[in-house]
């Protein structure tokens, strides 16, 4: 059964650095892996889609990587902004799968 | 951008009682999801539902809940006979085979 984890749990930082949140997974047979925004009390926001035959993705100050082999993924947010703040939410849909796995997400201040 | 609309946003149901979740999807998705958020825990798929019938559901979704999408645009999500334990932000979303899932701002369920 696919298990998803996100480090950290929590993260607070100064605006203008930048960042990386983790993301692991237990079986590397996924066939994407999906990053989502969730602002409080809100639905989730697709931000990077990466199949599995990629490496990485980017949109605008958001990179996300993918290495299959280790079970990782990181999405890299450069010159991080007020309005960054959020949970940040990875999810795995596997082989053969519909459903995605979602891990518990990293909640993300970004202080003014 | 076209969106993922759901309705009600906040349902408060007395124990026991059916409630119906709904939802309109993009009109260009072929694939739709329910997805579950028990307040402070991760985001859980229930169920996925492609070309009219149910493709994947897990062991959450057993047989007091079903979906159908009665009239080709809505998708709806029924509880027949609701729990304390039922009570959660349920999220629909929808997709096109490889590329991304979109959800909607979800559905508070209250469960009394």
């Amino acid at each position: 059964k696919q298990e998803v984890t996100q480090i950290p749990a929590a993260l607070s930082v100064p605006e203008g650095e930048n960042l990386v949140l983790n993301c692991s997974f237990t079986d590397s047979a996924i066939y994407n892996l999906q990053w989502f925004r969730q602002d409080p009390g809100k639905g989730l926001t697709s931000l990077l889609l990466i199949q599995s035959s990629q490496r990485e993705q980017t949109s605008g100050r958001l990179n996300a990587s993918l290495d299959k082999s280790s079970g990782r993924s990181t999405l890299y947010i450069a010159a991080s902004q007020p309005g960054d703040s959020a949970t940040y939410l990875c999810a795995a849909r596997g082989g053969g799968a519909d459903g995605l796995t979602f891990g518990k997400g990293t909640h993300l201040i970004i202080q003014p | 951008e076209p969106e993922v609309t759901q309705t009600p946003s906040h349902q408060v149901t007395q124990m026991g009682q059916e409630v119906i979740l709904r939802c309109v999807p993009i009109s260009n998705h072929l694939y739709f999801y329910w997805y579950r958020q028990i307040l402070g825990q991760k985001v859980e798929f229930l169920v996925s539902f492609y070309n009219n019938e149910i493709s994947e559901k897990s062991e959450i979704f057993d047989d007091q809940f079903s979906v159908e999408r009665p009239d080709g645009s809505n998708f709806t999500l029924k509880i027949r006979s609701t729990k304390l334990e039922d009570s959660a932000m349920y999220f629909c979303a929808g997709g096109a085979g490889g590329r991304p899932q979109h959800f909607g701002d979800g559905t508070r369920l209250s469960i009394l």
